[in-house]
């Protein structure tokens, strides 16, 4: 009955590999984001998808990108790792009408390490 | 300046304390707010929505204050499940009817202890 879930929960890998996290809600929410928490615990946000569309994009490198085939999955591919990419990866989805009283809800986290 | 600033601690109190953490937010245009809860290697969860009024939720009771740009959670009778990091939420722009951009703060780390 998970709301939010990604996977994988560990990803241990290479530099210079190429590797994507997979996510899924089933909350019949709009909008989906993923947003990486570094080594100091500063959750950031990444990319934003409403129905299918990019709507937020933070000036993230474009090793990084996101594929929404549905509203209810957004991946994301990670080309050419480097060790600063190391950290956790958390999906997160909210109902997507936007507003002051949007609330986020989030996966268990992916925990990447780049070796 | 970061846009949103916390006292990591931790601040480490006995079971039954009453216990009170601070945040502050640089932009002034920032529309609503928020408390999350991260345990230790766990997702963040919602705790609850602050408002100007101030709201409490049980034994949990947020403040905001506008003019100083300044954001308050107050735990009373701490117990033993409170231990998680607290990460103050501001949100700080939306697009009608689709998302909404937050932005969280480093986060304050609580340990009650017996």
């Amino acid at each position: 009955d998970t709301a939010v879930s990604q996977t994988p929960k560990y990803l241990v890998t290479q530099m210079g590999n190429d590797k994507s996290i997979k996510c899924e809600q089933n909350l019949g929410h709009d909008t989906m984001y993923w947003y990486k928490q570094d080594s100091k615990k500063f959750l950031k946000i990444m990319f934003s998808y409403n129905n299918k569309e990019l709507i937020i994009n933070e000036t993230v490198p474009n090793r990084f990108s996101p594929k929404s085939p549905d509203k209810a999955h957004l991946n994301l591919h990670i080309n050419s790792l480097e060790l600063g990419d190391s950290a956790v990866y958390f999906c997160a989805s909210s109902q997507g009408r936007g507003g002051p009283d949007e609330k986020l809800f989030f996966g268990s986290g992916t925990q990447l390490s780049v070796l | 300046r970061k846009e949103v600033e916390q006292d990591p601690g931790p601040f480490n109190v006995p079971e039954g304390a009453t216990v009170a953490f601070n945040c502050t937010y640089s932009n002034s245009a920032s529309q609503s707010f928020f408390w999350y809860r991260q345990d230790c290697r766990k997702e963040p969860k919602l705790l609850m929505s602050v408002y100007s009024s101030g709201n409490e939720d049980g034994r949990f009771t947020a403040q905001l204050n506008r003019a100083s740009q300044y954001i308050s959670l107050l735990i009373r009778d701490s117990k033993l499940s409170d231990s998680a990091t607290y990460l103050c939420v501001v949100n700080r722009g939306w697009w009608a009817g689709t998302a909404s951009k937050l932005t969280f703060g480093t986060g304050t780390r609580l340990q009650v202890t017996l």
